[in-house]
């Protein structure tokens, strides 16, 4: 079983829907990062959270350490949003406080 | 533009072959993350460079080695390829190389395909 476990695995949905995506870890954390790949490969990273819940523009991130869960919401989604969205998470302890370790990635195509 | 650069932006090569991927930071970040992105095993960490010291070693080969230079640069050097080491190699970069409090801003990739 992975450490990060990403769900859905391709996710559509058409222009102005609210859309989910999950991430479930199995190992205590310092933090959790989102990662957004569009198609042509670059990567940016949109969220790093270590509690509560973040908030930029239409994204919002949320995180329960308790229940090792985070999820990503985009609120009134737009074809520009379609990429794919990373988990990754920071270890606490076993000397991998250094690395982060990934989700295998949630592709999200959203129709005009 | 994240301000991290990588060159080259592709490489074909064959096997048996070994090849230099350079990476830029962003000013004034001091810490250099080098990433593998395969088809079948998602984004791995491969090694953690910061102010020119190996700080953290992931899944990366023997094959693979990696250093930083004074500049900050740094160059991940892959030897005896196999065709299973086509991927796109990540470098990103943040100021002081805690993934608990930094962000990480990634380069464009090198897409390595051995054939």
């Amino acid at each position: 079983k992975n450490e990060v476990e990403q769900s859905p695995q391709n996710l559509t949905a058409q222009e102005g829907e609210f859309i989910t995506i999950n991430c479930s870890y199995s190992v205590g954390i310092s933090a959790l990062h989102w990662l957004q790949q569009h198609p042509g490969g670059g990567i940016v990273s949109l969220f790093m959270l270590s509690s509560g819940k973040k908030k930029h523009g239409r994204l919002i991130a949320t995180i329960n350490i308790q229940e090792k869960h985070s999820s990503l919401h985009i609120t009134a989604s737009h074809p520009r949003d379609s990429a794919v969205y990373i988990c990754a998470v920071n270890p606490l302890s076993g000397g991998s406080n250094y690395k982060l370790t990934f989700g295998k990635g949630t592709l999200l195509t959203v129709n005009p | 533009d994240s301000g991290v650069t990588q060159t080259p932006k592709h490489l074909i090569t064959a096997t048996g072959q070994r090849v230099t991927l350079r990476c830029s930071p962003r000013s004034g970040d001091l810490s250099v993350y080098w990433y593998q992105q395969s088809l079948d095993q998602g984004l791995q960490f491969l090694i953690q460079y910061y102010n020119g010291e190996e700080r953290a070693k992931g899944n990366i080969l023997e094959r693979f080695s990696a250093q930083q230079f004074p500049d900050l640069h740094s160059e991940l050097n892959l030897s005896s390829l196999e065709l299973g080491d086509s991927a796109l190699y990540f470098c990103a970069s943040s100021v002081v190389g805690a993934p608990s409090t930094d962000t990480q801003y990634f380069g464009p990739g090198t897409r390595l395909t051995v054939l």
